[in-house]
């Protein structure tokens, strides 16, 4: 079974801090995803990757960078957070069939 | 975009009831997921099937892809089968899932 870790499991922040949510995925998988997820919206792409230094945009790219920087790690920073970036998020990584393999999430909270 | 609708938005059943989920996107999927979300909030991909049928243990799923529909059935429903069921769709050669927002199913004993 493909192994994805996120950390930190929880984040509390200030509006206008700086926040980086990290991944890693230790079964070779080409790509790589952060979503977010939210009560009424369901889970929502923000971005995503083909393999080490490639990044692809989401559908809910404001306000969020990432960086895959090996093939192993992803990294979702938050340069200037926001309350609306409040939420519930998931990596994910997945083989060439596409099947999704998830963190276990990462709790954010912006006050 | 792609759009995912997924029915009913909740269900209730008794242990040992089967449960019918529904999922209906817009366009055309070359990629058809089930996903478990558990009430503490872990995913779980169930299975991939973006054509025809499939089943593993108690889930059977259904994709009928012209008509943009996929079905996922759990028979003998447990306790245990109690969380979300997310269904996810992508199309063409595009990497990227759009996900419906899930059917919440509980089953009481």
């Amino acid at each position: 079974e493909a192994a994805v870790t996120q950390s930190p499991r929880n984040k509390v922040t200030v509006t206008g801090g700086n926040v980086t949510l990290s991944c890693r995925q230790t079964n070779s998988h080409n790509y790589m995803y952060w979503y977010r997820q939210d009560t009424g919206h369901g889970l929502r792409l923000i971005h995503y990757s083909y393999g080490a230094g490639n990044l692809q945009i989401g559908d809910v790219p404001d306000g969020y960078k990432a960086t895959r920087t090996t093939q192993e790690d992803f990294f979702l920073l938050l340069e200037l957070a926001s309350p609306s970036q409040t939420s519930l998020y998931f990596c994910a990584s997945s083989d060439a069939s596409e099947r999704l393999f998830f963190g276990h999430g990462t709790k954010l909270s912006v006050l | 975009g792609q759009q995912v609708q997924q029915s009913p938005a909740s269900l209730v059943l008794q242990e040992g009831e089967n449960a019918e989920l529904q999922c209906n996107f817009s366009s055309t999927a070359t990629q058809l997921q089930w996903f478990y979300q558990s009430p503490g909030g872990s995913l779980v991909s169930l299975l991939s099937n973006p054509s025809g049928t499939k089943h593993t243990g108690r889930l059977t799923s259904t994709t009928v892809t012209k008509e943009r529909r996929s079905s996922l059935h759990i028979s003998s429903s447990q306790t245990t089968d109690s969380g979300t069921y997310l269904c996810a769709m992508s199309g063409g050669s595009n990497a990227k899932l759009t996900f419906g927002k899930g059917t919440k199913l509980s089953v009481k004993s």
